[in-house]
C-alpha cells in the first residue's frame, strides 16, 4: 500500500497525558498537513509541511500541539496535556505539486479520545 | 473557519437515481476537490477541478465549476449503494491548504 498511513488508528487517553501520532506520506510528496475533524464537521486545517520546513500553522493549534517533519519524510503531532475538547480524529494529508495539479491525499486517520 | 458550504445537508435516494450536492465557497481558489468519507474512515479523493476548468468527468461523476458564481456540483449518477457516504468540496486557497464544507450525507437505499 502505498498511500498515506497513519498510527495508531485509535487511540484513548487520560485527561492530563500526553499523546504521539504519527504520519508516513505518499513517497516523494514534499508537501504533508495536518486537520482535524469532529463529528458533523468538515476537517479544519491544522499545520503544513514542505519538506521539513513547517511553513503555517493555524490558530487551532494551541503551544500544547506540536508537528514535526524532520527529515522531511515522516511527521509526528504531539498533544501535550490533552483535554476533552481535543477528542477528535486528526488526519495527516500528502501531496506534491506535480501530481495533477496538487491532488491532496489523505490517510485513514487516528481517532483521539480524552477520558 | 469554513469556507465551503455543501446544499443539501443530507440526501436519501433509491440506487440507479441520480444525486447531485452543490458546493459554494467565498474566495478566490486555485483548485476544487471533493472527497468522499464512508462512517469513521479517512478521506477518498474523488476529482480535482482546476479554475480554469469547467467540467470534469470521472466514471459515474461529473464535476461542474463556475468560479463566477463561485460554485461547484458534484453529480453521481446510476447510484449504487456503495456510494453511501459523506461528501466534502474542499477549496485550495493556495498551496494546498483545503477549506472544506460540513459535507452532504448521501444515502443510497437499495
Amino acid at each position: 500500500d502505498t498511500g498515506v498511513s497513519q498510527d495508531p488508528r485509535h487511540k484513548i487517553t487520560k485527561r492530563g497525558q500526553n499523546v504521539t501520532f504519527r504520519c508516513d506520506p505518499i513517497s516523494e510528496h514534499n508537501r504533508l498537513y495536518w486537520y482535524r475533524q469532529t463529528l458533523g464537521q468538515g476537517p479544519e486545517f491544522l499545520t503544513y509541511f514542505q519538506n521539513e520546513a513547517q511553513l503555517e500553522k493555524s490558530r487551532l493549534l494551541s503551544d500544547r500541539f506540536s508537528a514535526e517533519r524532520p527529515k522531511g519524510s515522516f511527521s509526528t503531532l504531539e498533544i501535550q496535556r490533552t483535554e476533552q475538547g481535543d477528542s477528535a480524529m486528526y488526519l495527516c494529508a500528502s501531496s506534491s505539486p506535480r501530481d495533477s495539479g496538487n491532488t491532496i491525499y489523505f490517510g485513514e486517520g487516528s481517532w483521539l479520545t480524552v477520558v | 473557519s469554513q469556507q465551503g458550504e455543501e446544499d443539501p445537508q443530507a440526501l436519501s435516494i433509491q440506487e440507479g437515481e441520480n444525486a447531485t450536492m452543490n458546493c459554494s465557497y467565498k474566495t478566490s481558489i486555485n483548485n476544487l476537490q471533493w472527497y468522499r468519507q464512508n462512517s469513521g474512515r479517512g478521506l477518498v479523493h474523488l476529482i480535482l477541478i482546476r479554475s480554469n476548468e469547467r467540467e470534469k468527468h470521472s466514471g459515474r461523476l461529473r464535476v461542474t465549476l463556475d468560479t463566477s458564481k463561485k460554485s461547484s456540483s458534484l453529480l453521481i449518477t446510476a447510484s449504487r449503494a456503495a456510494d453511501t457516504a459523506s461528501y466534502f468540496c474542499a477549496t485550495d486557497v493556495s498551496w494546498g491548504k483545503l477549506q472544506f464544507g460540513a459535507g452532504t450525507q448521501v444515502v443510497v437505499t437499495p
